[in-house]
């Protein structure tokens, strides 16, 4: 079964880099790792996404191991708007692109 | 505004009742999806329509049903309700690998 692992909750400072861990070991080759967040009474709002290299956006970056056994969502400068539920998924090609969803990490940012 | 609706928002029932959720997907995009969230766990996927038509199937119980209409609007219905099947009630839509969510329909089921 394709699943991921991340640590139920990590506490970061405002204005410091955030690095989310995500273990994926079982991930094949041509899944796709997704990052969502939820912010509390909210949908699951999407933050980025890849497949082999590192990528960014407007509001993270994404460093994917090159086994691609694991991953790392990096949040350049947490503001408090980023205190949310990270969740580190995959999307499966062999099942008709579903997204496959850990338990995702709670991000607390402390001013 | 995410684009995707969902409504209604909340819902009280009691058990063994019936309920029907409702999500309109972003313009334009055919995939529709439904997703189960109980409290503080993660999303499990219940189902997928693209252009009316059943593509997927994840943990859905034989007493939830859904539905893609014409207008490509879905419908999921679950019936003969128990404690258990309170929760959030996520839909979301897709084109490629942008998957836009709504903010949910809470279900209770009392």
């Amino acid at each position: 079964d394709a699943k991921t692992t991340q640590p139920n909750s990590m506490e970061s400072n405002e204005e410091e880099p955030v690095h989310l861990p995500c273990n994926h070991s079982t991930i094949s080759g041509t899944d796709y790792i997704h990052w969502y967040r939820q912010l509390p009474s909210q949908g699951p709002e999407y933050v980025i996404h890849g497949l082999t290299s590192n990528v960014n956006n407007r509001m993270a970056s994404l460093a994917i191991a090159e086994d691609r056994k694991s991953s790392t969502l990096i949040l350049h400068r947490a503001t408090l708007r980023d205190a949310a539920v990270y969740y580190c998924i995959l999307r499966l090609l062999d099942s008709n692109y579903q997204l496959i969803w850990g338990a995702g990490t709670k991000l607390i940012i402390k001013p | 505004d995410s684009g995707v609706t969902q409504t209604p928002k909340h819902l009280i029932t009691a058990t063994g009742q019936r309920v029907t959720l409702r999500c309109s997907p972003r313009s334009g995009d055919l995939s529709v999806y439904w997703y189960q969230q109980s409290l503080d766990q993660g999303l499990q996927f219940l189902i997928q329509y693209y252009n009316g038509e059943e593509r997927a199937k994840g943990n859905i119980l034989e007493r939830f049903s859904a539905q893609q209409f014409p207008d490509l609007h879905s419908e999921l219905n679950l019936s003969s309700l128990e404690l258990g099947d309170s929760a959030l009630y996520f839909c979301a839509s897709s084109v490629g690998q942008d998957y836009t969510f709504g903010s949910g329909t809470r279900l209770t089921v009392v």
